[in-house]
């Protein structure tokens, strides 16, 4: 079984820019939670959704913003790119079992470069 | 509000020698705890998992105890590798209410030298 896939793994985008990266879960996962990764914040969550809706937010400014679409495949947007939006973007999918523990499979990252 | 502390970094050990990483929490409830470990150029990995006190997560050689009267979950392994090099985070969720979302630590970098 395939693992979780992100596009593209490298970025170099300039300030007041707009990215949108993009995640394939493993077949079968309906949850996908994304992830940022600095070395000055460490590992911060960002957002998940389920079936298409937006479940749980992390402390991220609007300029961060996702969707997923009907085949669990999931985008992150970033709008007005600052320098400190410079990061590993990591995106991670699960099947969610309700009521029980659901391990997080993650896939390698987008590194981001904003200039 | 949750959070996970983790032991600073550099470790620096030689091949064959003893492994602790310390990791404590701050958790309203009762999380589940993981040791995710991030190979260079990688994403994050899920080493062992510990989903209720007392409970011991093992794999490839590496194990920690979730213990909720010290709320602690420190990763030990007797004898490591030079391929054991890696980051290693520390997490916990409430994965279980039906909500994703890992709190991670700073992560505790290892060097194993041969």
């Amino acid at each position: 079984k395939a693992g979780v896939t992100q596009t593209p793994r490298y970025l170099i985008k300039t300030r007041g820019q707009q990215v949108t990266l993009s995640c394939s879960p493993i077949s079968g996962h309906r949850s996908v939670s994304w992830y940022q990764q600095t070395p000055g914040q460490g590992l911060q969550f960002l957002f998940e959704y389920f079936s298409e809706t937006q479940r749980n937010k992390g402390n991220f400014p609007g300029r961060f913003s996702g969707r997923q679409f009907s085949n669990s495949r999931s985008e992150m947007n970033v709008s007005t790119l600052e320098l400190g939006d410079s990061a590993l973007y990591l995106c991670a999918s699960s099947f969610m079992v309700a009521g029980g523990y659901n391990e997080q499979f993650f896939g390698p990252g987008t590194r981001l470069t904003v200039l | 509000g949750d959070s996970v502390t983790q032991m600073e970094g550099p470790v620096t050990l030689s091949e064959e020698a003893f492994l602790t990483i310390n990791c404590t929490y701050t958790a309203t409830g009762y999380p589940s705890l993981f040791w995710y470990v991030q190979y260079p150029g990688e994403g994050l990995q899920l080493l062992l998992k510990a989903t209720k006190a007392d409970d011991k997560g093992s794999n490839k050689g590496f194990e920690a105890t979730y213990r909720k009267e010290t709320t602690s979950f420190h990763l030990e392994k007797g004898s490591v590798q030079v391929s054991d090099s890696a980051v290693y985070f520390c997490a916990l969720s409430f994965s279980s209410g039906g909500y994703n979302k890992l709190i991670f630590g700073a992560g505790t970098r290892l060097a194993v030298h041969p």
